[in-house]
């Protein structure tokens, strides 16, 4: 079985600072991971892919297979980066492909001006 | 304009009442889901499609079932609700000549009380 575990419900950083979002997996096969994201009165929508390396809005996010875990960072934190941000995982589905997805609970990320 | 849409936004009803969800999508997208989401809890994928006439069940068990007639809709139906079903209900679409794997495109979300 996959599971998600995002550890922070709620996380709570000043403009400026350094901000983690941690995200921990348990999966048996070869995962893929991502960060989706849904801002206030806006849809979910995918932020950043594991296997892109991108940063997008400054957010990185590194898998780490031996820690099991897919933290998103960024060094510093916007006020229009608050939002709810969940973490997803997809296990290999041959006859699928990659979209059957797996969501942690999220964590509500508050910028403090 | 290319978009997914829910209808219901809002739904209350009473026990015992047959309600149906409504998803659209005019992405040009094959696969569909609907996931289940309560307050503070993760999104559960409770109904996914391949494409026309393809239905599966999702992680969850759900008593709500879905149809695929048309490529473009994926309605969810309750055929007696119950207290318990009282939820958040996101669909979702992917695929398409522009597909990004685990790229899932959302609606608003219906949200259904049951009293």
């Amino acid at each position: 079985a996959q599971r998600v575990t995002q550890p922070e419900k709620l996380l709570s950083v000043f403009k400026g600072a350094p901000v983690e979002l941690k995200c921990n997996y348990s999966y048996s096969g070869s995962p893929e991971l991502f960060w989706y994201v849904q801002y206030s009165r806006q849809r979910l929508q995918l932020l950043l892919r594991h296997i892109s390396r991108e940063s997008i809005k400054g957010f990185t996010a590194d898998l780490n297979k031996g820690e099991t875990s897919f933290h998103l960072k960024k060094p510093f934190a916007q006020e229009e980066d608050s939002a709810m941000y969940y973490c997803a995982l997809s296990g290999r589905i041959s006859n699928f492909g990659n979209e059957k997805l797996t969501f942690g609970t999220g964590t509500r990320l508050t910028i403090i001006p | 304009e290319a978009d997914i849409y829910q209808t219901p936004r809002y739904l209350v009803i009473g026990t015992g009442k047959k309600i149906t969800l409504e998803c659209s999508q005019t992405m040009g997208h094959d696969k569909m889901y609907w996931y289940q989401q309560d307050p503070g809890m993760e999104l559960h994928l409770i109904h996914y499609s391949y494409g026309v006439n393809s239905t599966e069940k999702g992680d969850l068990s759900s008593e709500s079932t879905v149809s695929r007639i048309r490529t473009e809709h994926f309605p969810l139906t309750l055929e007696s609700a119950r207290p318990s079903h009282t939820s958040q209900y996101l669909c979702a679409s992917s695929g398409g000549l522009l597909y990004n794997a685990g790229e899932l495109f959302f609606g608003e979300g219906s949200r259904l009380t049951v009293l």
